[in-house]
């Protein structure tokens, strides 16, 4: 089983609708998760950290589920220049950071 | 705002031969990394490095590859002897803190190793 699983897409989704994509992660004494998003061929960019409580930013809206170990992200009213990969990041017991493999959104006018 | 350079953006080289990418953090920032990415596939932890050491680094990071701060403000990836399978996108990261709750790695616009 990989360490951190994203569904790749794309997710092909209207301007103005609402989507939702999740990370599945396998070690259990995770300590931190984040989301990033990633535009082609650019750096990385941190999006939001994910609260145990769940978290919300403006149109985007993180949780994190321990029992089942995975994390979602939820973006609302969704914009044209959201389209982009997002990735799933999970901070082990080291400190390091485990990345998923990104789930490609395309937001079409 | 502060940012993360990295210097050059585009390296070509021929196998065998040794590259060294350098990356400017941010000033104040302790933590250092080095990340790579293969076109198309996910982001991997290379090393890190705090107080002129490494703190911690991947299975990938074998004897080939080296990391040096040889200045107050350069912080350098050295790869001995490049193989075909080192072509990839390498990231540079540096934090304020240890990524140990919130804290933001900020990254450098990479560096796209060629080697032929």
């Amino acid at each position: 089983r990989k360490e951190v699983e994203q569904d790749p897409g794309p997710f092909n989704v209207p301007e103005g609708a609402t989507v939702a994509f999740n990370c599945t992660y396998s070690n259990s004494a995770s300590q931190s998760f984040f989301w990033y998003r990633q535009d082609c061929r650019k750096e990385p960019k941190l999006l939001m950290s994910v609260y145990s409580s769940g978290n919300e930013d403006g149109r985007f809206t993180a949780q994190l589920n321990r029992a089942s170990q995975y994390i979602s992200l939820l973006i609302r009213d969704s914009k044209l220049s959201d389209s982009a990969t997002y990735l799933c990041v999970v901070v082990d017991s080291n400190y390091q950071l485990i990345w998923g493999a990104g789930t490609k959104l395309i937001i079409k006018p | 705002e502060p940012e993360v350079t990295q210097t050059p953006s585009h390296q070509v080289t021929q196998m065998g031969q040794e590259v060294i990418l350098r990356c400017v953090p941010i000033s104040n920032h302790l933590y250092f990394y080095w990340y790579r990415q293969i076109l198309g596939q996910k982001v991997e932890f290379l090393v890190s490095f705090y107080n002129n050491e490494i703190s911690e680094k991947s299975e990938i990071f074998d004897d080939q590859f080296s990391v040096e701060r040889p200045d107050g403000s350069n912080f350098t990836l050295k790869i001995r002897s490049t193989k075909l399978e080192d072509s990839a996108m390498y990231f540079c990261a540096s934090s304020e803190v240890r990524l140990a709750g919130v804290e933001t790695q900020y990254f450098g616009p990479g560096t796209r190793l060629l080697v032929l």
